[in-house]
């Protein structure tokens, strides 16, 4: 199973409310991510958790929080966006950096976000 | 840091037709990837191939690490492959992917 799965799939969000995106995986993997992406432009890299810690942060603002509960969850919370936030979020995971299983990334289908 | 680049920026073809997608890459990598984006948004991975030949069904891709590129092959296109073509790169045991800026093909039928 190469299976990343992310919930939900669209997300419509005013600027005063607070909500979670959630990402499962199943594969063993022990390194997750989350990626941003804007239209016509390639995924970037939010922050990474290797062994259930925080390990990237990409100077992301304080508005997006990740927590990574256990080994095969991911969430992202969200709380007082802004507009220019709209976008596709991706989930990611990967064998862990130099473990022997190689670190190719598997992505989720994504939550496309759209904050009002 | 390094650089990715990918050729050709847009590319139109017939349902049928074959292409070739290159990625260049400034720097030795220890991990390339080639993903599909499809026009719903997922990626799908095509191949992991740091180095060598890779084939799967109409999909095919090579990796000269020596020469520091990379190329997808896709034959007889079908109206499915249509999306962007992202090729990715990572040096060492870096976690961060290195994304070029994609290739977006369109497969008229």
């Amino acid at each position: 199973d190469t299976e990343v799965t992310q919930t939900p799939k669209h997300l419509v969000m005013g600027m005063t409310n607070k909500k979670s995106l959630k990402c499962e995986q199943h594969m063993g993997h022990r390194a997750m991510y989350w990626y941003k992406q804007k239209a016509k432009k390639p995924p970037e890299l939010m922050f990474v958790y290797s062994y259930e810690k925080l390990s990237i942060n990409e100077s992301v603002p304080s508005r997006f929080s990740p927590e990574c509960p256990n080994s095969s969850l991911l969430n992202l919370h969200l709380h007082a966006l802004q507009p220019e936030d709209s976008a596709l979020y991706l989930c990611a995971s990967s064998h862990p950096s130099g473990d022997r299983g190689g670190y190719e990334q598997y992505f989720g289908p994504g939550t496309r976000l759209t904050v009002t | 840091g390094i650089q990715v680049e990918q050729s050709p920026p847009d590319l139109i073809l017939q349902e049928g037709a074959n292409s070739t997608l290159r990625c260049n890459f400034s720097d030795s990598v220890n991990n390339l990837q080639w993903f599909h984006q499809n026009p719903w948004g997922q990626l799908i991975n095509l191949f992991y191939i740091p180095s060598g030949t890779k084939q799967n069904g109409r999909l095919s891709a090579t990796t000269v690490a020596t020469e520091r590129y990379s190329l997808l092959y896709i034959s007889s296109s079908q109206t499915t492959d249509s999306g962007v073509y992202f090729c990715a790169v990572a040096m060492d045991s870096n976690y961060q992917l290195i994304w070029g800026a994609g290739t977006k093909l369109i497969i008229k039928p």
